[in-house]
């Protein structure tokens, strides 16, 4: 079955700092990807998404994210955050049998001042 | 161009009730879904429908009812809620094509 896998629940990092939020799937052939940020209380914003072509996709406020076929992997980069970051960060694959999207659990990002 | 538009934005229902959510969107998308949101289980989908006067079964169907009969509209429907329904419920619409979703702001749902 398919799966999206997002193994970090938090990730605490220093405001300035870089940040890597990893996201892996399972699927037999190359899904579209995504990235999606809720702020507290809000509802979800798409970061960023993949269908094809360049594997180093850019997204809004700063964000970038790298399709790698041969992890099975999308995660997302940040080289300076800010505290207006923290948020939780979800991963989803679309698929092209269907209209769903499957999701991961989401990280939580933290920011130290 | 308000996007997607979830009323209420908060209910606090007793175990047997019912109530209605409703999603509204403006940017003539053909493809809605209901999720529901949890600690530490992202989203999982409810119910969906890709036209008007079209549901299906998501993940997680038992316990809710849908419909769809305007384009723009699709309700959530939850006939006896029960404790295990408390959550934040996410409508999302989506135009043809991409998987690309949009999320209205979210409904807090608390059943006693």
């Amino acid at each position: 079955a398919q799966s999206v896998t997002q193994p970090d629940i938090h990730i605490t990092v220093s405001e300035g700092a870089s940040l890597e939020l990893r996201c892996n799937y399972s699927y037999g052939a190359t899904p579209y990807l995504f990235w999606y940020v809720q702020s507290p209380g809000q509802g979800l914003q798409l970061l960023l998404k993949y269908f094809s072509g360049d594997t180093l996709v850019q997204g809004i406020k700063g964000f970038e994210a790298e399709f790698k076929r041969s992890q099975s992997s999308f995660n997302l980069r940040k080289p300076s955050v800010h505290w207006s970051d923290a948020a939780e960060y979800f991963c989803a694959v679309g698929l092209y049998s269907n209209y769903q999207l499957i999701w991961g659990a989401g990280t939580k990002l933290i920011i130290k001042p | 161009n308000a996007g997607v538009t979830q009323t209420p934005k908060f209910r606090v229902l007793k175990t047997g009730q019912s109530m209605t959510l409703l999603c509204a969107q403006d940017m003539n998308h053909e493809y809605m879904y209901w999720y529901r949101q949890d600690p530490g289980m992202g989203l999982r989908l409810i119910h969906y429908s890709v036209g008007e006067g079209t549901t299906a079964k998501g993940e997680v169907p038992d316990g809710y009812n849908v419909s769809r009969l305007k384009k723009q509209n699709f309700l959530l429907g939850l006939e006896s809620a029960a404790p295990s329904q408390t959550s934040v419920y996410f409508c999302a619409s989506e135009g043809t094509g991409g998987n690309e979703q949009y999320f209205g702001p979210g409904t807090r749902l608390t059943v006693t």
